[in-house]
């Protein structure tokens, strides 16, 4: 499985925007890069995801790098709710599987 | 109804206990998951049934044995745990590979204490 590498925390104040990155040096042609996010004792939820084009949707964007090798969650005002866990992950387009990696914890602060 | 249902919330048991965990969803997913998350770390994916038949194993031990009675349940059965088994077991669904966007929804999670 292409591997994705994430800071392990970052900090934001409430109402600012956040932009949390994510290498995938080793991405294919045929992964998608989805993230999801884990609020404390919960599931994880799915946040948004995307190929080659930016995505926005009613709780983020993403933006990917032309040459897909990175890209960027951005949350683009934060509130204290928007702390949690985030994962970037790369999924096969035709596979079931989803394999996490550490994430990043996101602390946001009034 | 975006619901994936999980019970029992909580779960203790010894280790020579049988139990089971299960799941419930009706969104018409016809593929479902087990992951386990220990504290503080991601969740790892153990099992993955498409259309009631088990389609990954990540090489799960035997003492953790799934079923899929049919495409709205799935169960995972307990036997014979360890303490290092303890953790909380999350469901989850999802449509086919190349239908929808492929989101996973996930269930709260049943924590697992094995004495």
């Amino acid at each position: 499985d292409a591997k994705t590498t994430q800071p392990n925390s970052m900090e934001s104040n409430e109402e600012e925007p956040v932009h949390l990155p994510c290498n995938h040096s080793t991405i294919s042609g045929t992964d998608y890069i989805h993230w999801y996010r884990q609020l404390p004792s919960q599931g994880p939820e799915y946040v948004i995801h995307g190929l080659t084009s930016n995505v926005n949707n009613r709780m983020a964007s993403l933006a990917i790098a032309e040459d897909r090798k990175s890209s960027t969650l951005i949350l683009h005002r934060a509130t204290l709710r928007d702390a949690a866990v985030y994962y970037c992950i790369l999924r096969v387009v035709s596979g079931y599987a989803l394999n996490f990696g550490k994430g990043t914890s996101l602390l946001v602060t009034p | 109804d975006t619901e994936v249902t999980q019970t029992p919330k909580h779960l203790v048991m010894g280790m020579t206990n049988k139990k089971s965990l299960k799941c419930e969803q009706h969104m018409g997913h016809r593929a479902m998951y087990w992951y386990k998350q220990k504290a503080k770390k991601p969740p790892e994916l153990m099992f993955v049934y498409s259309y009631e038949k088990l389609s990954i194993n990540e090489s799960v031990p035997s003492r953790f044995s799934p079923e899929c009675p049919n495409s709205s349940l799935l169960n995972l059965h307990l036997h014979a745990l360890q303490p290092e088994d303890s953790a909380l077991y999350l469901c989850a669904s999802s449509q086919e590979p190349g239908r929808g966007t492929g989101e996973l929804f996930f269930g709260e999670g049943s924590r697992l204490t094995v004495l």
